[in-house]
């Protein structure tokens, strides 16, 4: 139990172009889900929080504007790099939670997000 | 948010038990401490998770003294397949409560 699946695994695109990558759980109703951002050799840092029907909470430092999130039902989230740069290269990851005490998150296999 | 602190790296052989621990001086009341593996290119993993003293599960247990200060994650008897980095958090899942992760402790397992 507890499936979180993450849409595509990898992607590679040029300059300038939009991605979408999707974040699925499969069989729970997540009332929340997070967004995370891994460098190599580094630790997860999260980008933001998305609660379903409601706008993202995003963390300090983070584009609202360049990474669009999307909850738009208690089992899809999306995130959107929007005009993406070749500094936007990193591993993204998604997690899922009921939300209740006791619940923790479960992550998805994250996307490989290549900018050309 | 429960700041946490562990070992950057650990060394073990095949068939050891190996203990993580995980400092985490301000844990609040309502935080839960979990633990989760990553292998690379792949999203974290849930290993266990508790609130105090211990629980186990078919692959790890988890001490947590009565302070909740700290915590000890143990693996009996690893693998090589045990290499990975393992990430120990704290946090208040109730509504949703967000996580926070430290650097993790990468942990070598060798023949």
């Amino acid at each position: 139990g507890a499936v979180v699946s993450q849409h595509p695994s990898w992607v590679i695109c040029k300059s300038g172009t939009s991605v979408k990558i999707e974040c699925r759980s499969l069989d729970f109703q997540a009332t929340t889900m997070f967004w995370y951002r891994q460098f190599p050799k580094q630790s997860l840092m999260l980008m933001a929080t998305s609660n379903e029907g409601s706008k993202a909470t995003y963390e300090q430092g983070v584009e609202k504007d360049k990474f669009l999130i999307n909850h738009a039902s208690l089992t899809l989230s999306t995130l959107t790099v929007t005009s993406a740069h070749p500094e936007d290269s990193s591993f993204y990851i998604c997690s899922a939670t009921m939300g209740k005490r006791n619940q923790p998150q479960h992550f998805g296999d994250g996307t490989r997000l290549s900018i050309l | 948010l429960a700041k946490t602190t562990q070992p950057i790296s650990m060394d073990s052989y095949e068939g050891q038990e190996v203990n993580i621990t995980c400092s985490h001086n301000n844990i609040a009341t309502n935080d839960y401490i979990t633990w989760y593996q990553q292998f690379p290119s792949q999203g974290p993993r849930f290993i266990i998770q508790g609130y105090k003293t211990k629980v186990t599960n078919e692959v790890a247990s988890l001490f947590i003294p009565a302070d909740r200060k700290s915590s000890t994650l143990s693996l009996p008897r690893v693998s090589l397949s045990d290499t990975a980095v393992y990430y120990c958090l704290v946090g208040d899942y109730n509504q949703g409560g967000k996580l926070i992760f430290g650097q993790g402790t990468e942990l070598s397992v060798k023949p």
